[in-house]
């Protein structure tokens, strides 16, 4: 699977929308991108994915460059249980074993 | 969405002594479902992957005989930590896979003293 790269930190006004790069700039034509987050001391829950159309569903969208070697997560009204960390992977199917990175930690600030 | 649970959710146990952790898909079937270990400050690393009906598939650096897996039915694999260590000390988390997602338990912490 191809590695993606992420900030380490990112801080969000509440109410503002937060905005998550990620490169993924070895990514093959058919791969995936998708984002999971982790609150403290949970399973990581699932966000979004897609494949090089933007995609949006209740949780959040997810915005894909043309070559498709980077994307950007965006909540679009951060609140406070926003507050995880977010990861991006690159994966050919959903349903088979993920490689974790170290994410953005991102904090929503009251 | 899907559910997976995780039992116990946290335990404490002397050094030497074997500990099961429990991961069950609850209102789905799961086929293959996997193993992932977090220290803290850290990110998830891929222990295995538990194959129901057969044996499991252990990423490299994870031994075999000390992480035992059984994937015994369609919802419930389990995960024995033999003669657990203070170093074995960590957060557990399963997953298992349903269409393009998966669905992650809310993890086992583990201590050993």
């Amino acid at each position: 699977d191809a590695k993606t790269t992420q900030p380490p930190s990112m801080d969000c006004a509440e109410g503002r929308a937060a905005n998550l790069p990620c490169n993924h700039s070895t990514i093959s034509g058919n791969e995936y991108v998708y984002w999971y987050r982790q609150i403290h001391s949970q399973g990581p829950q699932y966000i979004i994915h897609g494949l090089k159309n933007n995609e949006t569903n209740e949780m959040a969208s997810l915005i894909i460059t043309e070559d498709r070697k980077s994307s950007t997560l965006i909540l679009p009204h951060a609140t406070l249980r926003d507050t995880a960390v977010y990861y991006c992977i690159v994966s050919r199917f959903g349903n088979e074993k993920l490689t974790f990175g170290t994410g953005t930690r991102l904090t929503i600030i009251p | 969405g899907a559910v997976v649970s995780q039992h116990p959710s946290r335990v404490i146990c002397k050094s030497g002594t074997s500990v099961k952790i429990e991961c069950r898909s609850l209102d789905f079937q799961a086929t293959t479902m996997f193993w992932y270990r977090q220290f803290p400050k850290q990110s998830l690393m891929l222990m295995a992957t538990s194959n129901e009906g057969s044996k499991a598939t252990y990423e490299q650096g994870v031994e075999k005989d000390k992480f035992l897996i059984n994937h015994a039915s369609l919802t419930l694999s389990t995960l024995t930590v033999t003669s657990a260590h203070p170093e074995d000390s960590s957060f557990y988390i399963c997953s298992a896979p349903q269409y393009n997602e998966q669905f992650f338990g809310p993890g086992t912490r583990l201590t050993v003293l």
